[in-house]
């Protein structure tokens, strides 16, 4: 057990829907990231924040959207759903920066868009 | 942006040694390195850091050549719980981060 947390673990919707995933970090980690695996995929990095503010951008799309609360919680937000967006999406937390710190990732969220 | 491995994809019986490389066209400050069994979350191996630090498991090895931007992770006397897709990760900057396209690792008894 990582200690990051995920919510809900499946999820499946209809295609022009909006979803919101859900993730908690580990204790005391002020980092989250936001990753997409597609089947047999490698790791897409969508997105990064640190202590609530944005720090860096990956490949997320304009119908896809961040955010970090004050408690380090973050959501997903995933809006005007395709079928190619049926994904696993996976989130991690680290103490610090991507570059010098080990990333724990959480179980994911299989997201199905039918 | 993507860091490209190789190879592919690997074969190997218990006991046998492997190599998987991880190659970036950017300049690289810090490598790391994943593995994911079938259906789970990645979980950290190690990280190499520009100027020859590193982090991880005693039982994991890895090298960071800076100047090609290239790391290479040694797997030796392979067990079949090593079996899984490696990722490595690259990070540009100290937030920036990339996964590479994975190496697909199967020991077989």
């Amino acid at each position: 057990d990582s200690g990051v947390t995920q919510t809900p673990k499946h999820l499946i919707t209809a295609t022009g829907q909006r979803v919101t995933l859900r993730c908690s970090p580990r204790s005391g980690d002020l980092s989250v990231y936001w990753y997409q695996q597609s089947l047999d995929q490698g790791l897409q990095f969508l997105i990064q924040y640190y202590n609530g503010e944005e720090r860096a951008k990956g490949n997320i799309l304009e119908r896809f959207s961040a955010q970090q609360f004050p408690d380090l919680h973050s959501e997903l937000n995933l809006s005007s759903l395709e079928l190619g967006d049926s994904a696993l999406y996976f989130c991690a937390s680290s103490p610090g920066l991507a570059g010098i710190n080990e990333q724990f990732f959480g179980p994911g969220t299989r997201l199905t868009v039918l | 942006q993507q860091p490209v491995q190789s190879p592919q994809a690997v074969i190997l019986r218990e006991g046998e040694d492997a190599v998987i490389n991880c190659s970036s066209s950017k300049a690289l400050y810090s490598v790391h390195w994943y593995r994911q069994k079938h259906g789970e979350a990645p979980v950290f191996l190690m990280i190499l850091l520009k100027g020859g630090e590193q982090k991880g498991h005693e039982k994991i090895s890895a090298s960071f050549n800076e100047k090609k931007q290239q790391s290479s992770l040694y797997l030796t006397a392979s067990q079949l719980s090593y079996s899984g897709t490696y990722f490595c990760g690259t990070a540009r900057t100290g937030n920036q981060f990339y996964f590479g396209t994975g190496t697909s690792l199967t020991v077989i008894p």
